[in-house]
């Protein structure tokens, strides 16, 4: 079974400053997929960034980036300029790549992301 | 498009009541999901459907059963409330045909209050 570990539960920081927020995984599976999803007050689970495991390249989407490294199982999502609306929580997830059915997402426990004016 | 919906958005019931909670998705996705979410838990996998037909359990099943009516609806029962299902319930619904724009699709959320 897969783990997903997100060591950091609260962090906090100054409006348009930079945050990283730290996760790792353990699989024995070659190729999978993760994932960062930011849940807001809204309760509404939204995809941020996603990343193909036998991708090299670090995923971007506009200010939200990826550090992926595939040997030390460690996938960290970088906040540049960070914004009020940034204030959530924030789940790493992992998906093996057959997709649906018992291969679901696997989650880490959260990282709650407070956004300081 | 609505997407997944769940109802209630809220319910409060006592310890031993029983009720269920409704999912249904319009995307025509054969997985279906059920999640719970606790303080410093994450989500966990309570159940999930594969197919129309076909149910499995999850990571934390026990207390909860579901049925797969159709293709379209995935319903969460809790046959006998305790405290410890006081909990936030995700349904989501996945389909290979839009994975790759987002490997679940979720509800809004149910959170149950068990007193």
């Amino acid at each position: 079974a897969q783990t997903v570990t997100q060591s950091q539960p609260e962090m906090s920081v100054q409006e348009a400053e930079t945050v990283t927020l730290s996760c790792t995984y353990d699989t024995s599976e070659s190729n999978y997929y993760l994932f960062w999803y930011k849940q807001p007050p809204s309760r509404q689970m939204i995809l941020v960034i996603r990343q193909e495991a036998y991708k090299q390249q670090n995923a971007t989407e506009n200010r939200f980036s990826v550090n992926f490294q595939k040997a030390a199982k460690s996938f960290s999502l970088k906040i540049s300029d960070s914004q009020l609306g940034d204030t959530a929580m924030y789940f790493c997830a992992f998906m093996k790549p057959s997709g649906g059915g018992a291969d679901g997402l696997t989650f880490g426990k959260g990282t709650h992301l407070i956004i300081q004016p | 498009n609505a997407g997944v919906t769940q109802t209630p958005k809220f319910q409060v019931l006592k310890t031993g009541q029983s009720m269920t909670l409704q999912c249904a998705q319009d995307m025509n996705h054969n997985s279906m999901y059920w999640y719970r979410q606790d303080p410093g838990m994450g989500l966990r996998l309570i159940y999930y459907s594969a197919s129309e037909g076909t149910t499995d359990k999850g990571e934390v099943p026990n207390g909860y059963n579901v049925s797969r009516l159709n293709k379209r609806e995935f319903s969460l029962r809790l046959e006998s409330a305790a405290p410890s299902q006081t909990s936030v319930y995700f349904c989501a619904s996945s389909g290979r045909e839009s994975f790759y724009n987002s490997p679940l699709h979720f509800g809004n959320g149910t959170r149950l209050t068990v007193t």
